[in-house]
């Protein structure tokens, strides 16, 4: 069964460094999600892309975070300086569109300390 | 605006027991219904989704959800749970749009007494 693919699995960083996180979407897919789960919280919406550019992003999704499909299939989230509550799962997804199903990678688990 | 409120956060029932969680959104329109699974340290598995037509569906792992427009409900039931059901349970819902995003509720634990 195809899959969407996060690495890494897990990163540890100090406050104030740079991060990327990497997704593999399937590969007929033209939608593109990051989502991120603070511990024991909601899942929270983050940003959205199609068409190479972003769809819709939440208050969240302020200017230290940037997305990018560098490659046409690879989809990165950057987080530019990351603090202390940026600590959370941040879950990758994408689907076909329409009435398609929205698949979700494993998650990066993002510790800041 | 739009939401989903799952207004149990966390419920236990013995093995074997019927289970049913409730969920309630607010949206424009009658929007799609989600409703995913997440075992610890997991990602998040489709149980089963409501586009249209008939308002009871079927998912995996026997569970299922009734959709009803005058409530503005989409709970999930099962009629005998496993002690493996024991997982966070979130209820989701997404517009008509191809572009629109998934909005989750914010989850119900649920815990299995042997």
């Amino acid at each position: 069964e195809p899959e969407v693919t996060q690495t890494p699995s897990h990163q540890v960083t100090q406050m104030g460094q740079e991060v990327i996180l990497r997704c593999v979407p399937i590969s007929n897919h033209l939608y593109f999600y990051w989502y991120r789960q603070i511990l024991g919280q909601k899942v929270e919406f983050l940003v959205s892309f199609y068409n190479n550019e972003i769809s819709e992003k939440s208050e969240i999704f302020d200017d230290q975070f940037s997305v990018e499909r560098p490659d046409g299939s690879n989809f990165t989230l950057k987080i530019r300086s990351t603090k202390l509550e940026d600590s959370a799962m941040y879950f990758c997804a994408s689907y076909t569109g329409g009435t398609g199903e929205l698949f979700f990678g494993e998650g990066s688990r993002l510790t800041v300390l | 605006a739009q939401s989903v409120t799952q207004p149990d956060i966390h419920i236990t029932v013995s093995e074997g027991a019927s289970l049913e969680l409730r969920c309630n959104y607010s949206y424009g329109a009658t929007p799609y219904l989600f409703w995913y699974v997440q075992s610890p340290g997991q990602g998040l598995q489709l149980l089963l989704k409501y586009f249209s037509g008939d308002t009871l569906v079927q998912g995996i792992k026997g569970f299922e959800a009734e959709f009803k427009r005058s409530q503005s409900s989409f709970n999930l039931r099962k009629p005998s749970v496993h002690w493996s059901d024991a997982a966070e349970y979130f209820c989701a819902v997404r517009g008509y749009s191809s572009a629109s995003k998934i909005i989750f509720g914010s989850g119900t634990r649920l815990s299995i007494r042997p």
